[in-house]
């Protein structure tokens, strides 16, 4: 199972917004909705930010959003804030009962 | 709170077994799914394995299958990895990781580092 595909990076200003796409396939994140994303910061352990592609767990500021189109999905962090400098990592179900994870995105605030 | 702490990494010759343990708190460990996943240093997470609430289904990467063995004993709320034949690319903090809803892990542990060197 090949990992999904994340740009290495993106970056905005205190304010911006900044989107990061997660690219798979029709067998992972274009043929299911179990799509979420995972933000982490160095030396820590991922924190779950989206799940089932748009849905927040609580807790989760609402400037962060998931959405999908076809085999690609996305997460956008609006307002940026200093605090969000982290890497983020998308994830989907790839069938037979597997998992994959995206590349990672290093998101830096400028 | 949940908590799921990690513990038994360190470092291992290459062909050598370790077992990691995941103690869970916190909530009812009986009603997840459990998850194994790595990442090795300055690298992306990678998912091992997933076992379900009950232990009775398992499964696993392609890149661990046949190497790596997880459980689970319910009655003290511990999840574990059984890992051998153990490579120098499986160096790596190991995350035990609990399923919320369905295809998403929602509380993790801190991470335990395997270290696989002669």
């Amino acid at each position: 199972q090949s990992a999904l595909t994340q740009p290495p990076s993106a970056s905005g200003s205190p304010g911006q917004s900044v989107t990061m796409s997660c690219t798979g396939t029709s067998g992972d994140v274009g043929g299911n909705n179990y799509v979420s994303w995972y933000q982490q910061y160095p030396g820590k352990a991922p924190k779950l930010m989206i799940y089932e592609v748009n849905k927040r767990p609580s807790g989760v500021p609402d400037r962060f959003s998931g959405s999908k189109s076809g085999n690609t999905a996305s997460l956008t962090v609006s307002g940026l804030q200093a605090e969000d400098e982290a890497d983020y990592y998308c994830s989907s179900y790839a069938g037979n009962n597997n998992y994959v994870f995206g590349t990672g995105t290093k998101v830096t605030v400028l | 709170q949940v908590q799921l702490v990690e513990s038994g990494g360190g470092v291992v010759q290459p062909g050598g077994s370790l077992r990691l343990s995941c103690a869970a708190s916190g909530f009812t460990f009986t009603r997840h799914a459990m998850y194994w996943v790595r990442q090795a240093p300055g690298k992306g997470l990678e998912w091992l394995a997933v076992i379900s609430s009950d232990g009775r289904q398992k499964y696993y990467a392609d890149s661990v299958r046949g190497r790596f063995t997880v459980s689970r004993d319910n009655s003290n709320n511990t999840l574990s990895l059984q890992m051998n034949s153990l490579r120098s690319e499986d160096t790596a903090v190991f995350f035990c990781a609990r399923e919320g809803r369905p295809g998403s892990f929602d509380s993790w542990g801190q991470g335990t580092l395997v270290t696989v060197s002669s």
